[in-house]
């Protein structure tokens, strides 16, 4: 059963750097394919592609953020990192980390993903 | 610019079939992907690579492609089925990833 969890500050002022953690169990990075993502939702909008790390340590990047964001990941804690930095309030929302399965079950790298965590409301305001 | 487009809202009555389309200049070449989404929850995974059934999906789900457009086919729609639909593609080289703006779809 494939599990991921999002963990961070509720909580950040503007110009302030958000640092957020998914932990995850069921699956690992030693799968060629996999992927974690992440994607964030302002109140009441859509959803916004923010960044992928895979297996490999490939990372990409939404191209607008990419000065701002960066993706690591730690396999002996199973978790993934996300940074924003230079935070404003247009940041706010639900930041949700989600997994892009191996290669064994669409046979592409294609990013999407078929396990979300639930997700966590991050506010920016002073 | 890169981007997807579909229509804000769908409304069905109970046991019609809804459809919710999402179109895109890039779509011809790449695969889209669909997920519903219900107030205070995370995006569920219904439709992979155009038309993929994702796991524990019911049947009444499908996914289809025509040229620029990809549409979300509900057949006998269910009350449950009320949600936002969001359509997801990317760029050839994985770099951009994208979604629709959503569907809000209403059981009438």
């Amino acid at each position: 059963q494939i599990t991921l969890k999002e963990s961070g500050p509720a909580l950040v002022k503007p110009t302030q750097t958000l640092t957020l953690t998914c932990t995850f169990s069921g699956f690992s990075f030693s799968s060629p394919g996999v992927g974690v993502g992440w994607i964030r939702q302002p109140p009441g909008k859509a959803l916004e592609w923010l960044g992928i790390i895979y297996w490999n340590d490939d990372r990409r990047y939404r191209p607008s953020l990419q000065n701002r964001v960066t993706i690591t990941k730690d396999t002996s804690k199973n978790q993934v990192v996300l940074t924003m930095t230079n935070m404003d309030p247009v940041d706010t929302g639900t930041y949700y980390c989600a997994h892009r399965p191996p290669y064994y079950f669409d046979s592409s790298g294609y990013p999407f993903w078929d396990y979300w965590g639930q997700g966590t409301l991050v506010t920016v305001s002073s | 610019s890169y981007q997807l487009t579909q229509p804000p809202s769908v409304s069905v009555s109970p046991g019609q079939t809804a459809t919710i389309t999402c179109y895109g200049d890039t779509l011809p070449k790449q695969y889209a992907f669909w997920y519903q989404q219900k107030p205070g929850q995370a995006p569920i995974l219904v439709i992979y690579k155009d038309a993929q059934r994702a796991s524990g999906i019911p049947e009444r789900f499908s996914g289809s492609s025509s040229g620029t457009t990809v549409t979300l086919t509900i057949s006998g729609v269910q009350a449950e089925d009320e949600a936002a639909y969001y359509c997801q593609s990317a760029d050839s080289s994985y770099t951009y990833v994208i979604f629709g703006a959503g569907t809000k779809l209403t059981v009438l």
